[in-house]
């Protein structure tokens, strides 16, 4: 069974400096792997996804991913941090179930940006 | 306005009331989700309906039940639930390939449901 780890509750960080938010991966076979935002009172965003290809994926609002294979993580990052980024972040790993998929989602990680 | 639509968006019910939930996916996908967030827990796959076939049930009280009568949309019925169902409740919607290379897994979800049990 596929599970994801998201070791951090909360990650405090001020506007305009660099964000990562942590995700590590458990899966047999290849990985697809996804992050989502969640702002209060509203459903999960989808931000970006790997499948294959470039370690380096790029999302929506400015962030990016790193797959990193041999530490089995997918972190999500941003180079410079607005107070808007401030929500709940999702990590995620596909499995299936019959011929839909199915995501496996992290405990979510709380992003706060101060001014 | 992510093409799935849930109605209501807020729900308060006693423990001995019926209601239901409703989705809506404009999206033209074949594969919908009930997904349960609670506080201070990982979200919770409940029920995965493809092509309106139900293929997945993760251990959910029969207090909960699923209705899926077309790929567009989908039903939770609610029936007796206790104050630890409060939740909010997220439907999600997914484009199923001819072959699962070609589905690549992402999910689109409603704004979710709150439903308060007192």
């Amino acid at each position: 069974a596929q599970s994801v780890a998201q070791p951090e509750d909360q990650v405090n960080v001020a506007e305009g400096n660099p964000l990562t938010v942590k995700c590590t991966y458990s899966v047999s076979g290849n990985p697809y792997l996804f992050w989502y935002v969640q702002y209060p009172n509203r459903g999960l965003q989808f931000l970006l996804k790997y499948i294959t290809g470039d370690n380096l994926v790029k999302g929506s609002y400015g962030f990016e991913a790193e797959f990193n294979k041999s530490q089995t993580s997918f972190h999500l990052k941003k180079p410079s941090a607005l107070v808007s980024d401030s929500a709940l972040y999702f990590c995620a790993v596909r499995g299936y179930t019959g011929t839909a998929s199915k995501l496996t989602f992290g405990t979510g990680t709380r992003l706060q940006v101060t001014l | 306005e992510t093409g799935v639509t849930q109605t209501p968006r807020h729900l308060v019910m006693g423990m001995t009331n019926k209601k239901s939930l409703k989705c809506e996916q404009h999206l033209g996908h074949n594969a919908m989700y009930w997904y349960k967030q609670s506080a201070k827990k990982p979200l919770e796959l409940m029920f995965v309906y493809n092509f309106k076939e139900q293929t997945e049930n993760n251990s959910v009280p029969s207090r909960f039940s699923p209705e899926c009568p077309n790929s567009s949309h989908l039903f939770l019925h609610l029936h007796t639930l206790q104050p630890e169902d409060s939740a909010l409740y997220l439907c999600a919607s997914s484009q199923l390939g001819l072959a699962l290379s070609a589905n690549t897994g992402e999910l689109f979800f409603g704004e979710g449901s709150r439903l308060t049990v007192l």
